[in-house]
C-alpha cells in the first residue's frame, strides 16, 4: 500500500465548477505540500500546511491530522487551472503521491 | 532571482554513456535535492544535500552519483546509463528539511537512454 494515496487519478470537469482532489496518508508528518505541475512539465508549490485550512485566491488546502487527510479545492474551475496536483508529505524524508491529473474543459 | 535552474532540457543518451545534469540555485539555499519522476509515478528522491560539502542518498540513488562543492550548485552525474534511468529529473532546492519549509523545483531535464 502506497504511503500517500490520492484520488481521484483523473479528474474532467466543465468550466466553472467546484473541484475537489483528496490525500491520505499512512505515516507521521510534520508538513503536507500540495504542488501543482503544469503541461510543461514545471512544478510549483501551492499550499504548505501543518493544520486547518490556507486560502490563496481560488484555492483552498485543508488538513486533518488526526484523519491523516487533506483536501485540495479549485472554486470556479478554470481551463488554465488544467494540470496534475499533487500531494507531498513530510517529516524526516519527503513522500510525494502519484497526482491527480485535472481537465477542465471550457 | 532566476530561482532553480537545470540543464540541459533534453538529452537523449546511448546506453553506458555518461553525463551530468546541472542544477543552480540562487536563493542560498541550505539543502537541495534531485528526483526523478517516472510515467504515472510520484515523484523520487535520488540523493539530496543538507549543505555544501555535505550529501546522503535518497530512496533511488543507484547508478547517480552527487557533489555538493558550492551553496549554489548540486550537479547529478550518470555513469553508464541504462535504458531504467529514462525519466524527467527534477532539481529542487530549500531553506530546511523538516517541518515547513517550501521546495522550489527547476524546469526539469528529460533524459531518454537507448
Amino acid at each position: 500500500k502506497n504511503e500517500v494515496e490520492q484520488s481521484p487519478q483523473n479528474l474532467t470537469a466543465q468550466e466553472g465548477e467546484f473541484i475537489t482532489i483528496n490525500c491520505s496518508y499512512s505515516v507521521g508528518i510534520s508538513a503536507l505540500h500540495w504542488l501543482q505541475q503544469h503541461p510543461g512539465g514545471g512544478i510549483v508549490s501551492l499550499f504548505m500546511l501543518s493544520s486547518g485550512k490556507k486560502k490563496h485566491g481560488r484555492l483552498i488546502a485543508t488538513i486533518n491530522i488526526q484523519e491523516k487527510h487533506s483536501s485540495l479545492h479549485i472554486t470556479a474551475s478554470h481551463p488554465r487551472d488544467s494540470a496534475v496536483y499533487i500531494c507531498a508529505v513530510r517529516d524526516d524524508k519527503i513522500i510525494f503521491g502519484k497526482g491527480t491529473r485535472l481537465h477542465i474543459l471550457p | 532571482n532566476a530561482g532553480v535552474t537545470q540543464t540541459p532540457k533534453f538529452r537523449i543518451l546511448k546506453i553506458g554513456q555518461s553525463m551530468t545534469l546541472q542544477c543552480t540555485q540562487d536563493m542560498n539555499h541550505n539543502y537541495m535535492y534531485w528526483y526523478r519522476q517516472d510515467p504515472g509515478m510520484g515523484l523520487k528522491l535520488i540523493y539530496y544535500s543538507v549543505g555544501a560539502g555535505i550529501t546522503d542518498k535518497g530512496e533511488v540513488p543507484n547508478g547517480y552519483n552527487v557533489s555538493r562543492s558550492t551553496t549554489e550548485d548540486f550537479p547529478l552525474r550518470l555513469e553508464l546509463a541504462a535504458p531504467s534511468q529514462t525519466s524527467v529529473y527534477f532539481c529542487a532546492s530549500s531553506y530546511g528539511f523538516t517541518g515547513g519549509y517550501e521546495q522550489y523545483f527547476g524546469p526539469g531535464t528529460r533524459l531518454t537512454v537507448t
